[in-house]
């Protein structure tokens, strides 16, 4: 399959700490991008990091890529309660703006 | 602000109905994308456009149609509405530069769609 591959498959953490989702892929990518769905809504571009960037910072979010191992981690500092939602790393294989995503991983941030 | 809208949240419909998802993005994108979302599978991707009167199937094509008329639009149909359609459909679109995907995609909130 072509699609990214995410662990954990669910993540449950307290208010405060950071948590840690990860993604693998098999093709050579140009970029790889994360996004957020809260429960019921659409998704929400979070952050993308080109292939030959190894790191990119956006507020509490920080992402690492790493195209040796052609995978990617996902870090939330200081976790809140707002930020229990899925979360998707997807990346495009094809022309035209096509993107695979990543089956999901679902945080939940008890307060 | 980016907005994409999908005509309807929440659609409930009959077995053997041609249902209609309505898809409206404001942000002049070249690419619009259909996806169903279903527990377990993820994301998978029915349609796609890069232009007007432009499609391309993506992984699962099979009982769905499209239509884009106008840029802004983009019609997802099911041509005759099956139990197994059931599932939250979701809307995005996407600027192209320099040929390839390098932007992000936008969504809009999805419709819940029940058929019975």
């Amino acid at each position: 399959s072509q699609q990214g591959e995410e662990d954990p498959q669910a993540l449950s953490i307290q208010e405060g700490e950071n948590a840690t989702m990860n993604c693998s892929y098999k093709t050579s990518i140009n970029n790889l991008q994360w996004y957020r769905q809260n429960s019921g809504r659409g998704l929400v571009h979070l952050i993308l990091i080109r292939s030959n960037e190894r790191e990119k910072h956006s507020g509490r979010l920080r992402v690492t890529l790493d195209t040796s191992k052609k995978s990617s981690s996902l870090l939330i500092t200081a976790s809140r309660a707002a930020d229990t939602a899925s979360y998707f790393c997807a990346f495009p294989i094809v022309f035209y703006g096509k993107l695979t995503f990543g089956q999901g991983t679902i945080l939940t941030v008890h307060p | 602000d980016v907005k994409v809208t999908q005509s309807s949240r929440y659609l409930v419909k009959r077995t053997g109905e041609k249902v209609f998802l309505e898809c409206v993005q404001d942000m002049d994108h070249e690419n619009m994308f259909w996806y169903r979302q279903d527990p377990g599978l993820g994301l998978r991707l029915i349609y796609f456009s890069y232009d007007v009167k432009m499609k391309e199937k993506g992984d699962i094509p099979e009982g769905y149609s499209v239509s884009r008329e106008k840029k802004e639009r983009f019609s997802l149909i099911l041509e005759s509405a099956s139990t197994n359609q059931t599932s939250m459909y979701l809307c995005a679109s996407s600027s192209i530069v320099r040929g390839y995907s390098n932007q992000p995609q936008h969504f809009g909130d999805g419709t819940r769609l029940s058929i019975l």
